[in-house]
């Protein structure tokens, strides 16, 4: 089945830099990838997605982008705010199949 | 989510209790699954539906069932809770052509 890696599983950054996190996956059939922002206490929530059809997706300050060849995808976030310090989580699946998610990656912001 | 609701929010059990978790949709989705999440294990898959009376096992099903009579309810049921289940659970539904979203989970301790 599939197995998804993420990393780093910490990350602090000051308030505007940038932030990447990392995901690669097992499975060649997956071709669904999106990420979920949990803030504590709360559900996860999809913050953004991308298909194996499209190499980048971006959506503001977030942009995803997908290497199908090396199996792994990544989210980027840039000018960061304290707003955006959560647990980011990654999945992969075929779509409209269950997700399997990564072990998670806090982020911390400071000002 | 207001299409997701599940019950309790919160439980406290005895270890050899029998537990049942409810999650109920207001979406007429077809997909429902169940999720438990742990600290430093991200959301690991339990068990999911693909539709009434229709349901496979996910990564860590064992001491789980689950049953799916109707559309709307997904019941996840420990037969006799052990304090290695206690845990947040979150149920999630999908469809074909819409990613997969949570309801706010359920806290369960097992003492």
């Amino acid at each position: 089945g599939e197995n998804v890696e993420q990393h780093p599983s910490t990350l602090s950054v000051q308030e505007g830099d940038s932030a990447v996190i990392k995901c690669t996956y097992s499975d060649s059939a997956s071709n669904y990838f999106p990420w979920y922002k949990q803030e504590l206490g709360k559900r996860p929530q999809l913050i953004i997605d991308i298909r194996s059809n499209v190499g980048e997706k971006k959506d503001q300050r977030i942009a995803v982008t997908l290497n199908k060849t090396a199996k792994h995808f990544s989210l980027h976030i840039t000018e960061t705010q304290p707003e955006d310090s959560a647990v980011y989580f990654c999945a992969a699946s075929m779509w409209g199949t269950a997700l399997i998610f990564g072990k998670g990656t806090t982020l911390s912001v400071s000002s | 989510d207001a299409g997701i609701t599940q019950s309790p929010r919160h439980k406290v059990t005895e270890t050899g209790t029998p537990v049942t978790l409810r999650c109920h949709q207001t979406e007429n989705h077809r997909y429902m699954y169940w999720y438990r999440q742990d600290p430093g294990h991200g959301l690991r898959l339990i068990h999911y539906s693909y539709g009434v009376k229709d349901t496979d096992k996910g990564e860590v099903s064992d001491g789980y069932s689950v049953s799916r009579s109707k559309t709307e309810d997904f019941l996840l049921t420990l037969e006799s809770a052990t304090s290695s289940q206690t845990s947040v659970y979150f149920c999630a539904i999908g469809r074909e052509d819409q990613p997969q979203h949570f309801g706010d989970g359920t806290r369960l301790s097992i003492l």
